[in-house]
């Protein structure tokens, strides 16, 4: 397995800021992803982040709204750009270990006022 | 695109009962996953599945690979407290397709 830590855990932001979120994996790992998830809803793929690559997003999600970082194997960050209020939700990051396997961190609970 | 359905939505059981939920699709998985999410905290992988028929146990928890590969079970036996929580169920066809999660089973056990 793998323990992942994300920061920061909660924020609360104006409309038209951005925030970044950094996710740290305490192993090499080829593949992290980051997820979307509404309170008592299912998780939604944002994008893969594979490292030395440009990210793959996802139908629904694009670069200049979710810019992507992954500068090595053990992390990445997550930038929610010009924010509205829609964009309030829980941003999880996982990594991918063996096979299908995904190990994800605690979360960062965001909020737009 | 792709769902996964799970059912039942959610349970409310008394502690002590055991517990079935089960996931399926319209379309054939080589792998079959299960989550456990409790409040505030990110999803908890529980068991990996990656071949039909298997049957995994950890703990007091047991998941099976459908053997027709469109579906997957998790049982919990005696439940406690602790076994609160929202369980997602992820699948994913091919090992070049991305992970699909389910709408999640919650959870809750009565003292």
């Amino acid at each position: 397995s793998a323990v992942i830590s994300q920061k920061p855990s909660r924020d609360i932001c104006q409309r038209g800021t951005s925030l970044t979120i950094q996710c740290q994996v305490d192993s090499q790992v080829t593949m992290m992803f980051w997820y979307r998830q509404q309170p008592g809803q299912s998780l939604t793929l944002i994008a893969t982040a594979n490292q030395g690559s440009e990210a793959t997003y996802e139908s629904g999600f694009v670069i200049d709204k979710f810019p992507i970082s992954r500068p090595n194997l053990t992390f990445s960050t997550l930038t929610v750009s010009n924010m509205s209020p829609e964009d309030s939700s829980i941003y999880l990051c996982s990594a991918g270990l063996r096979g299908a396997e995904q190990y994800f961190g605690p979360g960062t609970r965001l909020t737009v006022t | 695109g792709q769902q996964l359905n799970q059912s039942p939505q959610s349970m409310f059981i008394q502690e002590g009962e055991d517990v079935s939920m089960n996931c399926t699709s319209s379309s054939i998985f080589n792998t079959w996953l299960w989550y456990k999410q409790e409040p505030g905290e990110g999803p908890v992988l529980l068991i990996a599945l990656y071949k039909a028929g298997e049957l995994t146990s950890n703990g007091r928890l047991t998941a099976q690979f459908g053997i027709t590969r469109k579906d997957s079970f998790l049982n919990i036996s005696a439940s406690i407290p602790s076994d609160v929580g929202i369980y997602f169920c992820a699948g994913q066809e091919t090992s070049y397709d991305k992970v699909i999660f389910g709408p999640g089973t919650s959870l809750s056990v009565i003292p």
